[in-house]
């Protein structure tokens, strides 16, 4: 069964700073891993994506993750945060054959102006 | 707008209501998902089409739920007999199955239900 943790619940980083969200997940197969952003009552809008080659992977916005093996992780980081970086944000794994997508419980991103 | 969309955005009902919703995907995706958001929690999928086929359906799926795609475009998930706890965002994915270690589901803003 696949799985997926994100460890912080909510983060908080100053405007300029660098961010990191955390993500960690389990599969038995080989992983393919997102990254999704949910503004306030809207539906999920698609960041980035690891499917194979390259470790690091660069997405919209500015944003680019981490692809780590040996961690079993794929943290989502960003240079400079901005305050409408500020959302709700989803790591989702998917494994092999399997179709549907297996989300983390979301992490709170506040950028502080 | 070529996004997904789903209609209505909101939904109030009374328990025991029959409340249906809509999901247009992205025109050219073969691919249809349908998950479900509680509050403070990630999507958990429900159910998907390739075209109008449904091939897997998650046991959350109970049998009060149903969902179609007659003509391999448009969706509907249809909730009988609601209870409170249905009471979530129901969200519509698309992607196109050309190859599929590539897919990508692109998801359309949700219809959040409110079952009294």
């Amino acid at each position: 069964a696949q799985s997926v943790a994100q460890p912080e619940d909510q983060v908080n980083v100053a405007e300029g700073n660098p961010l990191t969200v955390k993500c960690t997940y389990s599969v038995s197969g080989n992983p393919y891993l997102f990254w999704y952003v949910q503004y306030p009552n809207r539906g999920l809008q698609f960041l980035l994506k690891y499917i194979t080659g390259d470790n690091l992977v660069k997405g919209s916005y500015g944003f680019e993750a981490e692809f780590n093996k040996s961690q079993t992780s794929f943290h989502l980081k960003k240079p400079s945060a901005l305050v409408s970086d500020s959302a709700l944000y989803f790591c989702a794994v998917r494994e092999g054959s399997a179709r549907q997508l297996t989300f983390g419980s979301g992490t709170q991103l506040t950028v502080l102006p | 707008d070529t996004g997904v969309s789903q209609d209505p955005r909101h939904k109030i009902t009374k328990r025991g209501q029959n409340v249906t919703f809509r999901c247009d995907p992205i025109s050219e995706h073969n691919r249809l998902y349908w998950y479900r958001q509680t509050l403070g929690q990630g999507p958990e999928f429900l159910t998907y089409f390739q075209n109008e086929a449904q091939l897997e359906k998650s046991r959350l799926l109970s049998d009060r739920f149903s969902a179609e795609r007659p003509k391999g475009s448009f969706s509907t998930l249809e909730i009988q007999r609601t209870e409170q706890g249905d009471s979530a965002m129901y969200l519509c994915a698309s992607s196109l199955s050309e190859r599929d270690f590539q897919e990508t589901q692109y998801f359309g803003p949700g219809t959040r239900l409110l079952v009294l």
